[in-house]
């Protein structure tokens, strides 16, 4: 049981070029969640998906793109990289989004540099 | 819209003492949950604990203990017998409907 996994785990970007994150989770979670962490602003939530073919955007979703391909994986795009994207990604699942006790449990993060 | 502060950026603690990490939370709902999560050097995020707002009774994880009190919108982490493995950043997060907010962290130095 893997929980939540992340790739890459570290990846240098040209200010203009593109990527895609990718996230996958094997706890049959429900929901997912992707996040950027920079120095001394605490997690910031950019888009997330509460069920399979629903997506929506959270605090800071400009610059990105997301896909929930299907219950297990939830994809990030930057269609254009910015030297403001630089910053540490964690992506998150939950099983079922809403409020309640409900643990979002975390992969290991994605470190990108846009230079 | 509700924000999560916390006013402490670094805080040390001698092993096996006790130390209180603070946190604050502004919200006009009745009915939320609140949580501690540790993110060691490795930078994974680690759930240390978690608060009903509902509940009167202050939640305990072995070491670790929260202070809660709903009317002040206050939610502090007491770790007791402090632990050189308990160094980490701690973040505190507040979670309405679908969104988890956190604040921005507090850095726990543990000395032997």
């Amino acid at each position: 049981n893997a929980g939540v996994t992340q790739t890459p785990k570290f990846q240098v970007l040209k200010t203009g070029q593109s990527m895609t994150l990718q996230c996958a989770q094997d706890m049959n979670h429900n929901s997912m969640y992707w996040y950027r962490q920079d120095p001394g602003m605490g997690l910031r939530l950019i888009y997330y998906s509460a069920s399979e073919g629903t997506t929506d955007k959270g605090e800071v979703p400009n610059g990105y793109n997301v896909s929930r391909l299907n219950k297990r994986e939830f994809s990030l795009r930057l269609e254009s990289a910015a030297p403001s994207q630089t910053s540490v990604y964690f992506c998150a699942s939950s099983v079922i989004s809403g409020t309640g006790p409900y643990e979002q449990y975390f992969g290991p993060g994605t470190r990108l540099t846009v230079t | 819209a509700q924000t999560v502060t916390q006013s402490q950026p670094e805080m040390s603690v001698q092993e096996a003492e006790t130390v209180t990490l603070s946190c604050t939370y502004d919200t006009s709902e009745s009915d939320y949950y609140l949580f501690w999560y540790k993110q060691p050097p490795s930078r994974q995020m680690i759930l240390v604990i978690r608060q009903e707002a509902y509940k009167q009774q202050n939640a305990t994880e072995n070491r670790f203990s929260v202070n809660f009190q709903k009317a002040a919108k206050s939610f502090s982490l007491k770790i007791s017998d402090s632990q050189l493995g308990d160094a980490a950043m701690y973040f505190c997060a507040y979670r309405f409907t679908d969104k988890l907010i956190f604040g921005t962290g507090t850095r726990l130095q543990v000395f032997p």
